[in-house]
């Protein structure tokens, strides 16, 4: 079963600390893997993609890892602010489907506090 | 930012009404879909299209069914609102690489 699991569930973290979310999937055959912001209460927006052959993935303060081999990814956010508050989603894309079926985890609350 | 609407963004209705939520793009984009998330939970898609006359059902059962007469438009329809159909709806359409863009959503509560 197509799957993504997300850890932790939520995190707390203060103003200017750096924190790493984590992803694992079992979704094969693997097309793609997007991290994906989305704010309270709006549609999620993407932060990064990432392709089999790719292993890291910067956008400004926030650095996505791909390890295709143990199925895992990592969100790394440097120095974080306060809007950075939001729920963090990993979506997993499979290329077995003409539609190209995207799979989300659950996400990770994170919210830093002043 | 994506140019992808949704309206409403919130909708308070009683059991039993019949409602439209309504998804446009005007980016052009063939694939258009739906999902539905509740709090804390992963979207389940519950309707996509690859375009003008094109629609299929999803991963998640849904009563709501959609149409698609134009590309710009993804109309998403409940006959009959009960409060099992309370959650948020998003909207996406995707580009000719596979990445999505998502609306604003629709909060619907069903009382």
């Amino acid at each position: 079963k197509n799957q993504v699991e997300q850890s932790p569930q939520s995190l707390i973290i203060l103003e200017g600390k750096n924190c790493t979310l984590q992803c694992n999937y079992t979704v094969s055959p693997f097309s793609n893997l997007r991290w994906y912001k989305q704010d309270t209460g709006r549609g999620p927006v993407s932060l990064t993609i990432m392709t089999f052959s790719e292993n890291t993935k910067s956008n400004g303060r926030y650095t996505a890892t791909l390890d295709a081999d143990t199925k895992q990814s990592s969100l790394h956010i440097t120095a974080s602010q306060l809007s950075d508050s939001a729920s963090y989603i990993c979506v997993v894309t499979d290329r077995g489907s003409t539609l190209g079926r995207l799979y989300f985890g659950r996400g990770t609350q994170l919210t830093v506090w002043p | 930012e994506a140019d992808i609407y949704q309206t409403p963004r919130y909708l308070v209705i009683g059991t039993g009404k019949k409602i439209t939520l309504e998804c446009s793009q005007t980016m052009g984009h063939d694939k258009m879909y739906w999902y539905q998330q509740d709090p804390g939970m992963e979207l389940h898609l519950i309707h996509y299209s690859y375009g003008v006359n094109s629609t299929e059902k999803g991963d998640l059962s849904s009563e709501s069914t959609v149409s698609r007469i134009r590309t710009e438009h993804f109309p998403l329809t409940l006959e009959s609102a009960r409060p099992s159909h309370t959650s948020q709806y998003l909207c996406a359409s995707s580009d000719v690489r596979g990445k999505q863009f998502f609306g604003p959503g629709t909060r619907l509560t069903v009382l």
